[in-house]
């Protein structure tokens, strides 16, 4: 059964860097694309962007382009999210999300990661 | 981008009720909608895709209709396992936004 499993919840300074990774297994990875989401806490969803899984080519919405990367280790299925220079408002729970038959919508999404950034 | 607007932003039911949700959009998107359930800590479900095709494994007391701007999520009997948040997704072009979610809460 496909499943995505998230990196666990981190908790970081203002300025410091994360990275999540998302572990892919179920399917074949390069097979299927994969979606970044946000959400804040009490907010609702907010679409970062995707990354082809084959090319490893990065799509970033408005509002997530300079500190926000996407990347790729196809040799153990995992993708990931790093996130620099961290702001208190990048406090929010980030999910990855298989891309159905690179149609856009999401039918498989890890469990999230909480980021916390306090000082 | 698109903008995505869902009415109501929440609302109380009954269980065995019918309820509807709307979505609307700020322009065209044919049918490239889909709706997702979330519970609370937990990940959002994908229920329908292409605004009306129903996701494997979801029961078919959900049903989804509308295309081009104006769309619907219809639950035909309410279940006690379907109070949750529902979110409204276009996916016509980028960024992919979704709508501010529908809170069904029990009355």
């Amino acid at each position: 059964q496909v499943q995505l499993v998230q990196s666990g919840s981190e908790l970081k300074k203002p300025g410091a860097s994360v990275k999540v990774s998302c572990k892919a297994s179920g399917y074949t990875f390069t097979n299927y694309a994969m979606n970044w989401v946000r959400q804040a806490p009490g907010q609702g969803l907010e679409w970062m962007g995707w990354i082809n899984t084959n090319t490893g080519n990065p799509t970033y919405a408005q509002g997530f382009t300079g500190r926000f990367v996407f990347s790729l280790d196809t040799s153990v299925s995992t993708a990931y999210l790093q996130i620099s220079s961290l702001k208190a408002e990048d406090t929010a729970v980030y999910y990855c999300a298989r891309v159905y038959d690179s149609s856009g919508y999401s039918d498989h999404w890890g469990q999230g990661t909480l980021l916390t950034v306090s000082s | 981008a698109i903008r995505m607007t869902q009415s109501p932003s929440s609302f109380s039911a009954s269980t065995g009720d019918r309820v509807t949700i709307t979505c609307r959009a700020s322009q065209g998107l044919s049918s490239y909608l889909a709706w997702f359930q979330q519970k609370p800590g937990k990940a959002p479900k994908l229920l329908i895709y292409a605004a009306s095709t129903l996701q494997s494994g979801v029961p078919s007391r959900f049903s989804g209709s509308g295309s081009g701007t104006d769309f619907t999520l219809t639950i035909s009997c309410l279940q006690s396992e379907d109070f949750a948040t529902y979110y409204c997704q276009q996916y016509y072009s980028y960024p992919y936004t979704f709508g501010q979610g529908t809170k069904l809460e029990i009355k």
